[in-house]
């Protein structure tokens, strides 16, 4: 089993759709929670950075984290094509930036 | 304009040959990391520095080298002895490891064994 268990999709939505992406994970010893936007061919770019439980909203994108139910979620109102890409979670015990274990990451289709 | 950069875009290799991909940062960040991405697959660690002239493994260290002979950069040696190369290769940084900062990502290099 792996630690972190993000559906693969694709998630196909329609323009101007809320859009949920989930990640759960294993490890209660997890901390530290991030959500990177991957477009084809190009490095990962980070979306989201939460510590510990609770939401965290920055314009069009909310961070969620349930440490008790070991799950992760990234919320995307009013979906943009330019939204199309695949999504990875990512997280870390003692701190934000080392050793990051990701999901396998959902890849998202936002259609016109 | 600060950013992490990767070359080749794009490299083909013939088998059992050797070959490295470089990864250079101007952002003036402490620590260095090697991820490798395959198809439907999350990140996998191969190396890290956290400072010049010191590196650990990560998870897939097997068949890879690396240096860190200049904070700036990190170059990733690909070697005969990786059985299964071709992939997406992802270069990392961080401002000071063990920090509450998080990785920022180049653009990757694609490796492709003919």
């Amino acid at each position: 089993q792996k630690e972190v268990e993000q559906d693969p999709g694709p998630l196909s939505v329609p323009e101007g759709a809320i859009v949920s992406l989930n990640c759960t994970y294993s490890n209660s010893a997890f901390q530290y929670f991030m959500w990177y936007r991957q477009y084809s061919r190009k490095g990962p770019e980070l979306l989201m950075y939460t510590y510990s439980s609770g939401n965290k909203e920055d314009g069009r994108f909310t961070a969620q984290v349930d440490k008790s139910s070991k799950y992760i979620s990234l919320f995307i109102r009013d979906s943009q094509p330019s939204d199309s890409a695949t999504y990875l979670c990512a997280m870390s015990y003692n701190n934000a930036g080392n050793m990051l274990t990701f999901g396998g990451g959902t890849r998202l289709m936002v259609k016109p | 304009d600060g950013g992490i950069t990767q070359s080749p875009k794009y490299l083909f290799r013939k088998e059992g040959q050797n070959v490295t991909l470089s990864c250079e940062q101007n952002l003036n960040h402490d620590a260095m990391y090697w991820y490798r991405q395959d198809p439907g697959q999350g990140l996998r660690l191969i190396y890290y520095s956290q400072i010049v002239n010191d590196f650990q493994k990560g998870d897939i260290a097997e068949g890879y080298s690396v240096s860190r002979e200049k904070k700036e950069s990190f170059p990733l040696t690909v070697t005969s002895a990786q059985k299964n190369p071709t992939a997406f290769y992802l270069c990392a940084s961080i401002r000071e490891a063990g920090r509450q900062d998080t990785q920022y990502f180049g653009p990757g290099t694609r490796l492709t064994v003919l």
